[in-house]
């Protein structure tokens, strides 16, 4: 299976801020890989797919970049409505597999 | 607007099956261009894929639950189902089911709320 590390496993910020979160896959997945948004008591939402593009109706201080085994989301300015947990995950190989998740907490 | 509820039992005994349904509306679940995903996350977890259901009937589950999952179709209600053998306490989850437009390329894009399900 293909592992993904997230990193950090969790981040401490302020609205306003830059968020940066990377995902690290144990092989090489193309542009294979998608970012989601959880919050607590709910079901993922999808942010990003193939690497960097943003699903619609996601606001565009949301941006995701990589390929192969290195991928990056980022929010450019973090909002009160940001603060939750974010998740990758590759399409590349069967079984899919998740990011162990990071999140993003107030400080 | 495609909306996808999952149902079934909140509550499972150790070594029973536990049995999902995820009802698709808005959207044929026999349309090509889509497969039909579970996942499930542990209490205070990560989530975990559980296997797919193409277009054609064919399924894929994940190999870490063995020979334990079960996915089938009923596209006549536009349903489809997962069942799980065998539980053990490690199987109590939040259980999702999703949608997945192409390959896998364009992510799960429609997720649906979410059942609990507890072995115990």
């Amino acid at each position: 299976d293909i592992q993904l590390t997230q990193s950090p496993s969790s981040v401490s910020a302020s609205v306003g801020d830059r968020v940066t979160i990377t995902c690290r896959a144990s092989q090489g997945i193309s542009s294979w890989l998608a970012w989601y948004q959880q919050k607590p008591g709910k079901a993922p939402r999808l942010l990003i797919y193939a690497a960097s593009t943003l699903q619609s109706g996601v606001p565009s201080r949301f941006s995701g970049s990589g390929s192969s085994t290195d991928f990056t989301l980022t929010i450019s300015s973090l909002r009160p409505e940001d603060f939750a947990t974010y998740y990758c995950q590759q399409a590349n190989t069967l079984p899919w597999t998740f990011g162990q998740g990071t999140k993003v907490e107030m400080k | 607007q495609v909306h996808l509820q999952e149902s079934g039992p909140g509550l499972a005994k150790p070594s029973e099956t536990l049995s999902l349904t995820c009802t698709v509306s808005g959207d044929s679940i026999s349309s090509s261009i889509f497969s039909w995903d579970w996942i499930r996350q542990p209490p205070g977890k990560g989530l975990e894929w559980i296997g797919k259901l193409y277009s054609s009937g064919t399924t894929y589950h994940n190999p870490s639950l063995k020979s334990r999952v079960t996915i089938s179709v009923d596209t006549s209600q536009n349903q489809f189902s997962l069942k799980l053998s065998s539980v053990t306490a490690a199987d109590t989850a939040v259980y999702y089911c999703a949608r997945v437009p192409g390959g896998g390329e364009f992510g799960m894009d429609v997720w649906g709320q979410g059942t609990t399900v507890t072995v115990s």
